[in-house]
């Protein structure tokens, strides 16, 4: 177990669709980052949290929305979803102040598009 | 804008010998930090290692080390001695000077231990 923590680990749903990814980082981090990895385009950075607050912006879709709540949990939310939105989602944590230490990853959530 | 190339897309080594992995970066930051992933077939990504660009020394954590070359913007990785379990996809990835940079990675190479 890393410390970072994913729900759902799988979801399967319809084209259209809406759904929100959870993800709680590892105890004392501040810090939380999402990633799309996927077939064809590699790990792809989406946005960035920090302490409740935005701090960066990837190739994030319009569809898709992020927040950080004040307990630090983040939620990612992916709306009128596409076939090409199927991939390994990922949410990552770090500490602040150490420029050394790794993100610590969590297991990732599983979207299936059908 | 901050790039890395990986240009092997899949490798294979013996069992217990020695493998290179390619990495080259592009940044116009004259301070940043490079790392290396493993992601095994279980999906999980792993932190394997960390150079800094200021760093003097080459890092080195168990079997694995970092080949630094500053000049070259090249920071490639070296598995020794392979095991079975060190098949897996390596990423290459690049922050920028904070802890607070968000990390871009490669495109990653897929390496296979033989028996």
């Amino acid at each position: 177990d890393s410390g970072v923590t994913q729900t759902p680990k799988h979801l399967i749903t319809a084209t259209g669709q809406r759904v929100t990814l959870r993800c709680s980082p590892r105890s004392g981090d501040l810090s939380v980052y999402w990633y799309q990895q996927s077939l064809d385009q590699g790990l792809q950075f989406l946005i960035q949290y920090y302490n409740g607050e935005e701090r960066a912006k990837g190739n994030i879709l319009e569809r898709f929305s992020a927040q950080q709540f004040p307990d630090l949990h983040s939620e990612l939310n992916l709306s009128s979803l596409e076939l090409g939105d199927s991939a390994l989602y990922f949410c990552a944590s770090s500490p602040q102040g150490s420029p050394s230490t790794g993100y610590t990853f969590g297991s990732g959530t599983r979207l299936t598009v059908v | 804008a901050q790039k890395i190339t990986q240009t092997q897309p899949g490798m294979f080594v013996q069992e217990k010998e020695a493998v290179t992995l390619d990495c080259t970066y592009d940044t116009s930051d004259p301070s940043y930090g490079l790392f290396w992933y493993k992601q095994p077939s279980s999906g999980e990504m792993i932190f394997l290692i960390y150079q800094g660009s200021y760093d003097q020394q080459n890092a080195t954590e168990g079997r694995y080390s970092l080949n630094f070359q500053k000049a070259r913007k090249s920071a490639n990785l070296v598995i020794s001695a392979s095991q079975l379990g060190d098949s897996a996809m390596y990423f290459c990835a690049m922050r920028g000077k904070t802890s607070y940079d968000k990390v871009i990675f490669g495109p990653g190479t897929s390496l296979s231990v033989i028996p």
